[in-house]
């Protein structure tokens, strides 16, 4: 059974600063990992699909990459701004549609 | 642009009742999903549809019951609800395999 982890499970940084946050998953033969972000009492928002094949994915700001056979994905912020303050989640597909979830990363940017 | 609407938006009931959750989506998107999301166990998968009339169990689908008679409908019913039962509910879709998933805004539900 797939499991993913999340560490740290909380990050508190100043504004303006560079920061990882980081995803591990037990079993490798993943179809794609998403990475999701969800705001206190909202829904969840796809930020970067990665699949498989690929080694990265960016979209602004946002790097996600992706080790496959070490198990590991990683969401690089660049100049993280208090309007990041969220909760990032990761998620892996093994077989089709059908996500595990990480328990997800809080993450408070402080102006 | 509606996208993908839940409602109610909060639910508070008794154990023993009956409660039906409503996921709507404008997207002729093929897959739905729904999740519950709880402190300690994270985002778990309750259950899925590849297309009208098509439906399969997740990880914990005991207690609920699911129809999809139209592609863009995916009520969730709580046959007689249970304290455990006591949740946010986020319903989900995407339109093929591999492809970003995007979520509605959440019920939260309380069996008192």
């Amino acid at each position: 059974k797939q499991e993913v982890t999340q560490i740290p499970a909380a990050l508190s940084v100043p504004e303006g600063e560079n920061l990882v946050l980081n995803c591990s998953f037990t079993d490798s033969a993943i179809y794609n990992l998403q990475w999701f972000r969800q705001d206190p009492g909202k829904g969840l928002t796809s930020l970067l699909l990665i699949q498989s094949s690929q080694r990265e994915q960016t979209s602004g700001r946002l790097n996600a990459s992706l080790d496959k056979s070490s198990g590991r994905s990683t969401l690089y912020i660049a100049a993280s701004q208090p309007g990041d303050s969220a909760t990032y989640l990761c998620a892996v597909a093994n077989a089709g549609n059908m996500l595990t979830f990480g328990g997800g990363t809080r993450l408070m940017v402080k102006p | 642009d509606a996208g993908i609407t839940q409602s109610p938006r909060y639910k508070i009931t008794e154990t023993g009742r009956q409660v039906t959750l409503m996921c709507h989506q404008t997207w002729s998107h093929s897959y739905m999903f729904w999740y519950r999301q709880d402190l300690g166990h994270g985002l778990r998968l309750i259950y899925y549809s590849a297309a009208a009339d098509i439906t399969d169990k997740g990880e914990v689908p005991d207690g609920y019951v699911v129809s999809r008679s139209k592609t863009e409908n995916f009520p969730l019913t709580l046959e007689s609800a249970t304290r455990s039962q006591t949740s946010v509910y986020f319903c989900a879709s995407n339109r093929d395999i591999g492809e970003k998933l995007f979520f509605g805004s959440g019920t939260q539900l309380s069996v008192l």
